[in-house]
Formats: structure tokens, sequence, C-alpha cells
């Protein structure tokens, strides 16, 4: 049972560089979302997908974007790292909106910008 | 613009204790608010509420919600260190609104 796969689980980048977050789920969930966390903070949606195809803006998405060509994968692309940047990032998947099923999460990616 | 927020922002209790964490929300499409419990690192889910007065329970947490005051509570008794983690706060509506959490320490 994989749910929802995240890679790398690490990451150190200079400022300006750019970098691929991977997201897959192996659920056959429709939704599919990039949150990030702050250090005591809690989770700021960046993007969301509702499908293949479909995706669309959270609260953060300045600086990010996503792309669902299929049901299964979620990339997040950093294309200018900045130290802003710096953070947890987590992928998640539910099987209809989040509002009637519980979000199933990735393991997080936790990534430095210096 | 939706909001959650949680109190307190942390918490440090002795095992055997019983601890209420809050979550107060403005929402414009109410659906449901969900509890997660957060360890090391990804969050895990805990309850999922929608409707007021009903209270969820399992095994010494329990949670219950009031949607005319707005508001969710968390409790935990009987505390075991095992309980030490961020407990975070969504409230689904147009997307999920998590709120910035309570961190709970519980010491031996």
């Amino acid at each position: 049972n994989a749910g929802v796969t995240q890679t790398p689980k690490f990451r150190i980048l200079k400022i300006g560089q750019s970098m691929t977050l991977q997201c897959t789920q192996d659920m056959n969930h429709n939704y599919m979302y990039w949150y990030r966390q702050d250090p005591g903070m809690g989770l700021k949606l960046i993007y969301y997908s509702v499908g293949a195809g479909i995706t669309d803006k959270g609260e953060v998405p300045n600086g990010y974007n996503v792309s669902r060509s299929t049901t299964e994968d979620f990339p997040l692309r950093l294309e200018l790292a900045a130290p802003s940047q710096t953070s947890v990032y987590f992928c998640a998947s539910s099987y209809d909106h989040g509002g009637n099923e519980k979000l199933f999460f990735g393991s997080g990616t936790q990534l430095s910008v210096l | 613009e939706d909001k959650v927020v949680q109190s307190p922002l942390s918490l440090v209790v002795h095992e055997g204790d019983t601890v209420t964490l809050n979550c107060s929300y403005e929402v414009t499409n109410f659906r449901s608010l969900l509890w997660y419990k957060q360890e090391k690192k990804a969050p895990t889910f805990l309850f999922m509420l929608t409707s007021s007065g009903i209270e969820k329970k399992s095994g010494r947490l329990s949670s219950i919600l009031d949607k005319k005051e707005l508001f969710s509570i968390l409790n935990i008794t009987a505390t075991q260190t095992g309980d030490s983690a961020i407990y975070l706060c969504a409230h689904a509506g147009n997307m999920l609104t998590f709120g910035g959490g309570t961190r709970l320490m519980v010491k031996p």
C-alpha cells in the first residue's frame, strides 16, 4: 500500500536554482494538493487539482507551478528558488473534495534555500 | 477569506492530565471541520465533524462541533507522552483551510 509518495525527502537549493518535487498516488484519487508548512505554523495551500488536466491556485501560489497530466502524478515546480521558499512541502490527495473526504498525506519534503 | 484560528498555540501538561484544544473558524461555505495529529512528519487524520452537537470519540480523544458559535474542541483525557504532537484543525469549505496548530507536549 504505497498511498501518496513524495520525492525527494530532503533537498538543499541555492538561490535561483530550480527543482521539481514529485508526488504520485496509487489510490485513483481525483483531488490532489500541495501544501507548505513553515516552522511552528499550519499548512498553507499552494496549488490543487480536481482531476487530470485541471489545476488551480491556492493561498500561496507565487513562485510555484504545477501540472496534472495523469491522475496519479502532481509535480510541483520551483523555477527560481528564494530563501522564502524554505519550508516543508506536503503533497496530499483525496477521492472527493476535502470537505467530504479526509486527506491522505505524503511524508513531506524538507527544502532549504540558501 | 476563510480563517481558522487555534488556541492555545502551545501547551505543556503532565501524563494523566486532561487537555482541551480549541478551534474557531470564519468561513463562507461550511462543509466540514477536520482534526489531524502531526507527529514527526505528515498529519494523520483524527476526526471529521459535520453536524453540531454530535461528539466523535476514539479512545481517549473526542471532538465536538458547534456550528452556531463556529468552533470545535478536541479533548484528550488521561494524556500520555505519545500524545505529544501538533494538533491541526482544518475547515473544508471551497478548499481545505488549516489553522496554525496547537503544539502539545506531555511530560512523564
